[in-house]
């Protein structure tokens, strides 16, 4: 069981906006911790959307934006394309681990 | 561009050694942590630890009593040895490159990834 905890899948029509939720407590995200997300084709290593809650690494589409409330953080994706079709991990620091932290991962289905 | 090459041994059987190296060229070595991360089969990524290039480092507690990683500045390779492997440390293993972003670590630059099986 993961110590950021996102849904196994979500899912969306070509053109809709999804959003995919990570929560924590109060020893990672809950304390101020910033969360970042990433994107993970099949066969490939992860590669970083968002960090420091809603900030895009160059070269990553402005359909993608995060943001953090108490003890979660999220990931929009605004006009979903067949390509957005991945498992989406995000990841923080915890005190109590006093290291880094993913979620379990939430695979995207684009209809 | 910063790039990560990462290279070791495939196949181990239960109680061997697992030793992975990770060579990083095109940025530089100093100010970042030098971060293996694992993923098995169909599952998620877990954090097994970081290595500054001081040599300072800090392990998953619940990996901490096998890992240990090492660093060669002079040809900005970092290393990862997990001793006493057994099926449950099957997994693609990633070298990867954090950085800090105020007081939050995350990984812009990641290795090709390592499948390592263990299987008697």
């Amino acid at each position: 069981q993961s110590v950021l905890t996102q849904p196994p899948s979500v899912s969306g029509a070509p053109g809709q906006r999804v959003t995919i939720s990570c929560t924590g407590s109060s020893s990672n995200i809950g304390a101020g911790y910033d969360g970042h997300w990433y994107q993970q084709l099949p066969g490939a290593a992860p590669r970083l959307l968002i960090y420091g809650n809603n900030n895009r690494p160059s070269g990553v589409s402005d359909r993608f934006s995060g943001s953090q409330s108490g003890a979660s953080t999220s990931l929009a994706i605004t006009g979903l394309q067949a390509e957005d079709e991945a498992v989406y991990y995000c990841q923080s620091y915890d005190s109590a681990l006093s290291g880094s932290v993913f979620g379990g991962g939430t695979k995207l289905s684009v209809l | 561009q910063v790039q990560l090459q990462q290279w070791g041994a495939g196949l181990l059987k239960p109680s061997e050694t697992l030793s992975l190296t990770c060579e990083v060229s095109g940025g530089s070595f100093i100010g970042y942590y030098w971060t293996w991360v694992r993923q098995p089969p169909g599952k998620g990524l877990e954090w097994i630890g970081e290595i500054l290039r001081s040599g300072g480092t800090n392990y998953n507690p619940s990996l901490k009593s096998r890992v240990t990683m090492s660093v060669d500045t002079s040809s900005n390779k970092f290393s990862l040895r997990l001793t006493s492997v057994t099926a449950a440390d099957t997994a693609v293993y990633y070298c990867a490159r954090g950085q800090v972003d105020i007081v939050t670590e995350y990984f812009q630059y990641w290795g090709q990834g390592t499948l390592v099986t263990v299987s008697s």
